[in-house]
């Protein structure tokens, strides 16, 4: 039963369109992050949280809103997509603390702008 | 802003020949490291842990950290086929809970 679940999988949309992703984790853990990953650039943070209504910026967050709902719903928005935002998108969650780094990992939201 | 590099981009090996991969990181302040391996673009799975300077073994993979010279390394002995994928190494502090990742190094591993 996978404890990290990312939708859409997949998404294809134009230049300004209106993207949401959505993450859920039932880990019931303190931490969500946002990553996006490109050739050669690794995982790069985008947003994460320690908790509901919580928000800390990441080191690429230009172009990207995010939202914590509930402990278990973290969101990534984007209000006027661009090309430079294809790329794919991974949901994790963490307990922190000595565990920061022991990251849960959904299964990525490919987002394509045409 | 941490920065974590990984080098080389990408390395070949033989079956059965030892893999190195480095990472180094610009916060000294870090204390927690961790090594990802991730097959064709799906989900990370963790290999090795480590918090403190010395080694960590799991299995084939041995993690070593100096964290006087900002470095990481990982070790794969006797590396398979099913071993090539990409590795990324994770450093974060455990009161910022802020985890940065490293640019990654693609491992083949020829038979």
């Amino acid at each position: 039963e996978a404890a990290v679940t990312q939708s859409p999988r997949n998404k294809v949309t134009v230049t300004g369109g209106n993207v949401t992703l959505s993450c859920r984790q039932t880990n019931s853990h303190n931490y969500m992050y946002w990553y996006r990953q490109d050739t050669g650039h690794g995982l790069r943070l985008i947003h994460y949280s320690y908790g509901a209504g919580n928000l800390q910026i990441g080191d690429v967050p230009d172009g990207y809103k995010a939202t914590r709902t509930t402990q278990e719903d973290f969101f990534l928005l984007l209000e006027l997509a661009s090309p430079s935002q294809t790329s794919l998108y991974f949901c994790a969650s963490s307990e922190g603390g000595r565990n920061t780094g022991q990251l849960y990992f959904g299964e990525g939201s490919k987002l394509t702008v045409l | 802003q941490q920065k974590v590099q990984q080098s080389p981009e990408s390395l070949t090996v033989s079956e059965g020949a030892m893999a190195s991969l480095n990472c180094t990181f610009s916060d000294g302040t870090s204390n927690n490291f961790r090594w990802y391996r991730q097959h064709s673009a799906k989900g990370l799975e963790v290999l090795v842990s480590i918090f403190s300077d010395g080694e960590k073994e799991e299995g084939r993979f041995t993690a070593h950290l100096n964290r006087a010279n900002l470095h990481v390394s990982l070790h794969i002995r006797e590396p398979q086929p099913s071993d090539s994928a990409v590795y990324l190494c994770a450093v974060s502090t455990s009161n910022t809970n802020k985890v940065v990742f490293g640019t990654g190094t693609r491992l083949q591993v020829l038979p």
